[in-house]
């Protein structure tokens, strides 16, 4: 049981270009999260998903994209990355109790 | 949408003495409040929670109160340990699907 996992670990990109993160979790829960955690700021939702097929927009959602195809998988894509957005990004799912489960993060430089 | 302010952003402590993070909704439907550690290049973790229908939880050495009248909850952590430093998150939620968090606390418990 790996609980909720997140890939990639770190990556580098140059402004303009696009990459998807993906988070996966074999809990079986309904809801899944992304957040960006920058200095100072706490953790902000920028999509969440509310069950297989569904999204939703969090407090921060522009310049971003996300698919829910799958229950296990929930990816999160940046079409045009822009300096703004580098960040460590975390998933987190949760089933009908409340508590969240986090992902180990990705930590994105956009250069 | 819910506003969460979390008080102090740092809170050095000695060893064995007691730290206190307090934080404050906007909300007043919103039912229920966690408290999350974060260890340093670590993921959050949800240490406890209260909900709208408790006023006060306790864990071992970590209580939470709640004073739904003022919008207000808190964390008390007796006898602090050189573990217990790491940042500690609130969050509230006005709707049963996502969460706001607060900026986050680092305490630092010096030996």
């Amino acid at each position: 049981n790996a609980g909720v996992t997140q890939t990639p670990k770190f990556r580098v990109l140059k402004t303009g270009q696009s990459m998807t993160l993906l988070c996966a979790q074999d809990m079986n829960h309904e809801y899944m999260y992304w957040y960006r955690q920058d200095p100072g700021m706490g953790l902000r939702l920028i999509h969440y998903s509310v069950g297989e097929g569904t999204t939703a927009k969090g407090e921060v959602p522009d310049g971003y994209n996300v698919s829910r195809l799958k229950k296990q998988n929930f990816l999160l894509g940046l079409e045009s990355a822009a300096p703004s957005q580098t960040s460590v990004y975390f998933c987190a799912s949760r089933n009908t109790g409340r508590e969240q489960y986090f992902g180990p993060g990705t930590r994105l430089t956009v250069t | 949408g819910e506003n969460v302010e979390q008080h102090p952003s740092t809170l050095s402590v000695q060893e064995g003495d007691s730290a206190v993070i307090k934080c404050t909704y906007s909300d007043s439907a919103s039912n229920y409040f966690p408290w999350y550690k974060q260890e340093l290049g670590k993921r959050p973790q949800l240490i406890i929670d209260i909900r709208s229908n408790v006023g006060e939880k306790k864990d071992q050495r970590i209580a939470v109160t709640l004073n739904k009248t003022a919008k207000h909850f808190s964390l008390h952590i007796t006898e602090t340990q050189p573990e217990d430093s790491a940042v500690y998150f609130c969050a509230a939620s006005s709707g049963y699907s996502t969460l706001t968090f607060g900026k986050g606390t680092m305490l630092l418990v010096s030996p």
